[in-house]
């Protein structure tokens, strides 16, 4: 089993660009999640999906969009990115209730100019 | 809405020290807590949680935290750090009643020199 994968891992974009980040897992997960990590803050979430075709937004999601078309797959879209984007994003899944385990993916470090 | 500090930033202890990273949350309602870990490059792993019983939970790599309801608190300890526990970790809250995702604290560094 690969667990949770994401990718790329990593990318530089120009202010303005989109891009979109995929997570995927093999563990049959329902709950998905995306967090972002920066220095000094630690791990924020931005949007999450507790199954196939559903989303909700977390603590910081202005600038994200989500789709979880596949149960297998969450995607993390920038539609314009900007320079306070620059962060480490990460990928998590868990089965379907908050308490149970998140395992997590190793991480899209991004960089905006 | 829950809230998880950690008053340490960065913990630096010799190698065969004890250790404990210290963690206190916010809430009235009833909570879960997590101690997650974090090796240099690598996605979170999950360290210990407690849900309900023993206040003592025990973990993986010889770790252990205690669940105290009147101090609000969920510190994580250790007995004898080993080289390989360099790492940063995190605490986490879910509440109330688990129907909440998680809100992660800040982090603590912990670093162990020979």
């Amino acid at each position: 089993n690969a667990g949770v994968t994401q990718t790329p891992k990593f990318r530089v974009l120009k202010t303005g660009q989109s891009m979109t980040l995929l997570c995927a897992q093999d563990m049959n997960h329902e709950y998905m999640y995306w967090y972002r990590q920066d220095p000094g803050m630690g791990l924020r979430l931005i949007h999450y999906s507790v199954g196939e075709g559903t989303t909700a937004k977390g603590e910081v999601p202005d600038g994200y969009n989500v789709s979880r078309l596949k149960k297998q797959n969450f995607l993390l879209g920038l539609e314009s990115a900007a320079p306070s984007q620059t962060s480490v994003y990460f990928c998590a899944s868990s089965s379907p209730h908050f308490t149970d385990t998140q395992y997590f993916g190793p991480g899209t470090r991004l960089t905006v100019l | 809405a829950q809230s998880v500090t950690q008053l340490d930033s960065q913990v630096p202890v010799f190698e065969e020290a004890p250790v404990e990273l210290r963690c206190n949350y916010s809430s009235s309602v009833s909570v879960y807590l997590f101690w997650y870990v974090q090796y240099p490059n690598q996605g979170l792993q999950l360290l210990l949680k407690y849900l309900s019983g023993s206040t003592l939970v025990k973990g993986i790599n010889g770790f252990e935290a205690e669940f105290n309801k009147s101090q609000t608190s969920f510190h994580l300890r250790k007995p004898s750090v080993h080289i390989s526990d360099t790492a940063e970790y995190f605490c986490a809250v879910s509440g109330p009643s688990g129907y909440s995702t998680l809100t992660f604290g800040k982090g603590t560094m912990l670093l162990v020199s020979p």
